[in-house]
């Protein structure tokens, strides 16, 4: 079985402020993917990265980035200096299978404060 | 170019009736897959398509929903006899290839439906 944990159900910050959003995974097989995306407002889930079970490089975009860590199965992503337009939910996502199934985590909600 | 449609964007029946979600993916992507959201949950996997066939519909929760892509582009979502447990959001995504697990999956708005 697989199953993606997004213990933090909503974080509060005001602008420019770091946040750092939690995401520890499960799974059995040794090839996998992990995704996150954010939904916004508006509903439509917008995609942010993925990264492979082999590549555990670390990866900077502009004010977001992400730290793979498979010693203790977590995928976290930062985001630097926020801002208001950063607030949505943001999920977490893993598939094993090889057409792409994804498993979500819960959400993490994001609310940037001017 | 214009990215994955769903129709209608809302859709209120009553408890029994059937209603039909529709979804028109990203033009040349092979793989469609249908999954259900509810209020504050992640989305939850309902079927796959890989061309015009379902490859899995592990994620249909029972035999009220039946989805069909005929001829591998536009898909419809059947739900019959809708019960007030089947009120979500109902979000269709595309990607390229569904035999490459790695795919980006891009995401419709959504059908948000509410059984009364």
């Amino acid at each position: 079985a697989q199953k993606v944990t997004q213990a933090q159900t909503e974080i509060s910050v005001v602008e420019k402020e770091d946040v750092t959003l939690d995401c520890v995974y499960e799974t059995r097989d040794t090839t996998y993917y992990l995704f996150w995306y954010k939904q916004p407002p508006s509903g439509e889930l917008v995609f942010l990265i993925r990264r492979n079970s082999f590549d555990e490089q670390n990866e900077i975009s502009g004010r977001y980035s992400w730290n793979f860590q498979k010693s203790t199965s977590s995928f976290n992503f930062t985001i630097t200096a926020s801002q208001v337009v950063d607030s949505a939910v943001y999920f977490c996502a893993l598939t094993t299978d090889s057409w792409g199934k994804l498993q979500f985590g819960a959400g993490t909600q994001v609310v940037v404060t001017p | 170019g214009a990215g994955v449609s769903q129709t209608p964007s809302n859709k209120v029946t009553e408890k029994g009736k059937y209603v039909e979600l529709r979804c028109d993916p990203i033009s040349g992507h092979t793989a469609l897959y249908w999954y259900r959201q509810s209020l504050g949950q992640g989305p939850e996997f309902l079927i796959y398509f890989q061309g015009t066939g379902a490859a899995d519909d592990s994620g249909l929760p029972n035999d009220r929903f039946f989805a069909v892509r005929p001829e591998g582009s536009v898909s419809t979502l059947k739900i019959q006899r809708t019960e007030r447990g089947d009120s979500a959001v109902y979000l269709c995504a595309s990607s390229l290839n569904g035999e490459l697990g790695y795919n980006e999956q891009f995401f419709g708005p959504g059908t948000r439906l509410t059984v009364l």
